[in-house]
């Protein structure tokens, strides 16, 4: 019930395309979904997030897509460039509790 | 400066040994956690502390042990390291998760890596 899945383990991607990032989790009590970026070398910083009173939220070049009935949600990242290679980790909690993580997906985009 | 420091960054130790890894944070927060990377397996908690009286284990505290020394300062111990801890391990900070104005974010250190031989 705890568990946040999260597909794939990796993604190559070529500069310019569309990466998409898929997580879904069991617990229908979680009403808070960040995802995390994490470069070589740094621990994860926070890159969006929603909270299921909305199906999609937008920032720049990165879009949530948040599916409550399914309770799946994707990160989109547009026109992915070299500089989005890093590892994105999905997660998910309820109010005021700790979070659950994917196991994280490792995204190369290729020049 | 940075917000979250974490020390040291790189550590190799032998099987048995017993090894601190230290966290300290700028950013005024109550809360303070532990995590384990490893590959495959995304971020495990290890420890989470809400305030200085607080501790609480986390999903896979076995083998572990914390302090909170101040508010600003959270500490992970192995009282006796074993191969199968060798991990890159992370602190983090967040305020008052979810709360009314408040962003629920955990501010992450840059990691130590730990290597047990």
């Amino acid at each position: 019930q705890q568990q946040v899945k999260q597909s794939p383990q990796s993604l190559i991607v070529q500069k310019g395309g569309i990466s998409i990032i898929n997580c879904a989790y069991e617990n229908t009590a979680f009403d808070y979904f960040p995802w995390y970026q994490q470069f070589p070398g740094k621990g994860p910083a926070l890159l969006i997030a929603i909270r299921p009173d909305v199906s999609e939220k937008k920032e720049g070049r990165f879009t949530i897509s948040f599916n409550k009935s399914a309770k799946q949600f994707s990160l989109h990242i547009m026109d992915s460039q070299p500089g989005d290679s890093a590892t994105y980790f999905c997660a998910a909690s309820k109010y005021g509790q700790n979070f659950v993580f994917g196991p994280g997906t490792r995204l190369s985009v290729l020049p | 400066d940075a917000d979250v420091t974490q020390t040291p960054r790189n550590r190799i130790t032998k099987t048995g040994k017993r090894i601190m890894l230290e966290c300290s944070q700028t950013k005024g927060h109550d809360r303070m956690y532990w995590y384990r990377q490893d590959p495959g397996l995304g971020l495990q908690l290890i420890y989470y502390s809400f305030d200085v009286k607080d501790i609480n284990k986390g999903e896979i505290s076995d083998g572990y042990s914390v302090s909170r020394q101040a508010q600003a300062k959270f500490s992970l111990s192995l009282e006796s390291a074993i191969p199968n801890q060798t991990a890159l391990y992370f602190c983090a900070t967040s305020d008052d998760c979810g709360l009314a104005g408040h962003k629920n974010e955990q501010f992450f250190g840059p990691g130590t890596r730990l290597t047990v031989l």
